[in-house]
């Protein structure tokens, strides 16, 4: 099965400026999660999807970040306007059932670099 | 708030050695998940163990629970210079929908 699609693998951006990521789920996948993961630390949960619906957002600083999981399928994340703090990678994730109860499946992330 | 906790932070060891990783957590869970990530790469799924369970294994991996400690371990025998990764343990709280992550243990094996 092919796994989950990530883009941009990178991205370089100016504080106050606005990104958006693009997260394909693995075929079937009924969740999609964004983590955040700082260097050096572990992924971080921002959102979690069920088909189109928000289970958890209860990380997500709502002021700056906002995501949205049209059609149940495919997912954006977008930071606006992005501060120095937001640098990390962005891991999408999907799995069979919802929150915790079968194996995620992770992409390979993007990069966010905010000078 | 961090649920899971790795324990060692880094581990170097000898190509063939075993490696041992250790996770502790806070609250009574459902089940407890380990995960590797390779450099620049996503994570990847190793092994789920439910909370009435105690031992898994999978081919050289071999995770163990002790939900009256809180706590798990997880083995890798014979290692490989392959193995070289961060592991990660996640936690699937009893009442919640989600998974929480530890910090890692960051894995070098030596050739």
């Amino acid at each position: 099965e092919a796994g989950v699609a990530q883009s941009p693998r990178y991205k370089i951006i100016e504080k106050r400026q606005s990104v958006a990521f693009w997260c394909n789920p693995i075929s079937g996948h009924a969740t999609l999660y964004w983590y955040q993961q700082i260097l050096g630390q572990g992924p971080k949960l921002l959102i979690q999807f069920q088909n189109n619906g928000v289970v958890d957002d209860s990380q997500l600083p709502k002021d700056r970040f906002s995501a949205e999981r049209l059609k149940g399928v495919d997912s954006t994340l977008k930071i606006q306007p992005a501060k120095l703090e937001d640098s990390a990678v962005y891991l999408c994730a999907s799995s069979q059932r919802t929150g915790g109860n079968s194996p995620l499946h992770f992409g390979n992330g993007t990069r966010l670099t905010v000078t | 708030s961090q649920q899971g906790e790795e324990d060692p932070q880094a581990l170097s060891i000898q190509e063939g050695e075993n490696a041992t990783m250790n996770c502790s957590y806070k609250t009574s869970i459902n089940n407890l998940q380990w995960y590797r990530q390779n450099s620049g790469r996503g994570l990847v799924h190793l092994i789920l163990i439910r909370s009435n369970e105690r031992e898994k294994h999978s081919g050289r991996l071999r995770v163990t629970l002790d939900t009256s400690k809180k706590s798990s371990s997880l083995l890798i025998t014979a290692s490989r210079a392959a193995d070289t990764a961060s592991y990660f343990c996640a936690t699937h709280l009893q009442g919640a929908q989600k998974l929480v992550f530890g910090q890692g243990t960051r894995l070098t094996i030596n050739p």
